[in-house]
């Protein structure tokens, strides 16, 4: 079964980017669309969007539009999560996760990365 | 967007005993696509139930799903200790996909 590995902790400034990465162990990405989800301290899980890699269709949360890429590497055994214009607010934790073999993002998400604290802080 | 309204938002319960989780949605909920993960502190959420009533592998039978259209809900029949964590339900019947809020469920 495919385990997510995710990079680790980064500390940003206001305004600046962070690229977060999400490599599968043990199998590739290739079958199953891949979502990005993060938690701000203390509070709920939010859906940011995700990538379907067959086909490379991303497909982003409405309140993230124009700020967030999802790709995919050509192997497609890593995933990324890049956002821009960061602010204090996008602290929070990051995971990736994967669910069935399927090209749709409306899933269960049965395999999770093990989650990136991102600080953005001046 | 569909808007899924947990409660309550903290259950104060000894192990034992039973808990009751709520989780309402705003529109009805695609096909009963609902799925209900389970979170402890410094972990990643781990699924526990999908289509609204199905438990995933490995999951404990005392765990119960049940519900349909815009009202579902979790069911802890007996606590064990680790059971004592955070839980959200999860739509996965439309695009966006979204979470409630999240339920408590700590020691009494």
């Amino acid at each position: 079964q495919v385990q997510l590995v995710q990079s680790g902790a980064e500390v940003k400034k206001p305004g600046s980017s962070v690229k977060v990465s999400c490599r599968a162990s043990g199998g590739t990405l290739s079958s199953s669309a891949i979502s990005w989800v993060r938690q701000a301290p203390g509070q709920g899980l939010e859906w940011m969007g995700g990538i379907i890699p067959i086909g490379i269709t991303a497909n982003y949360a409405q309140q993230f539009q124009g700020r967030v890429a999802i790709t995919t590497d050509a192997y497609t055994t890593t995933a990324y999560l890049e956002l821009s214009g960061l602010r204090s607010d996008d602290t929070a934790v990051y995971f990736c996760a994967t669910g069935p073999p399927g090209d749709t993002l409306s899933t269960i998400l049965g395999t999770w990365g093990q989650g990136t604290l991102v600080t953005v802080s001046s | 967007e569909i808007v899924l309204t947990q409660s309550p938002g903290t259950l104060s319960l000894s192990p034992g005993e039973r808990a009751t989780l709520s989780c309402r949605a705003s529109q009805s909920v695609v096909s009963s696509n609902l799925a209900w993960y389970q979170q402890k502190p410094g972990q990643a959420p781990r699924l526990l139930m999908y289509g609204a009533s199905s438990r995933t592998t490995g999951i404990p039978d005392r765990f119960s799903g049940s519900g349909s259209g815009t009202d579902f809900t979790l069911t802890i029949s007996r606590l064990e200790p680790e059971d004592f964590a955070v839980y959200y339900c999860q739509q996965y019947g439309s695009s966006p996909l979204t979470f409630g809020g999240g339920t408590k469920v700590e020691i009494k």
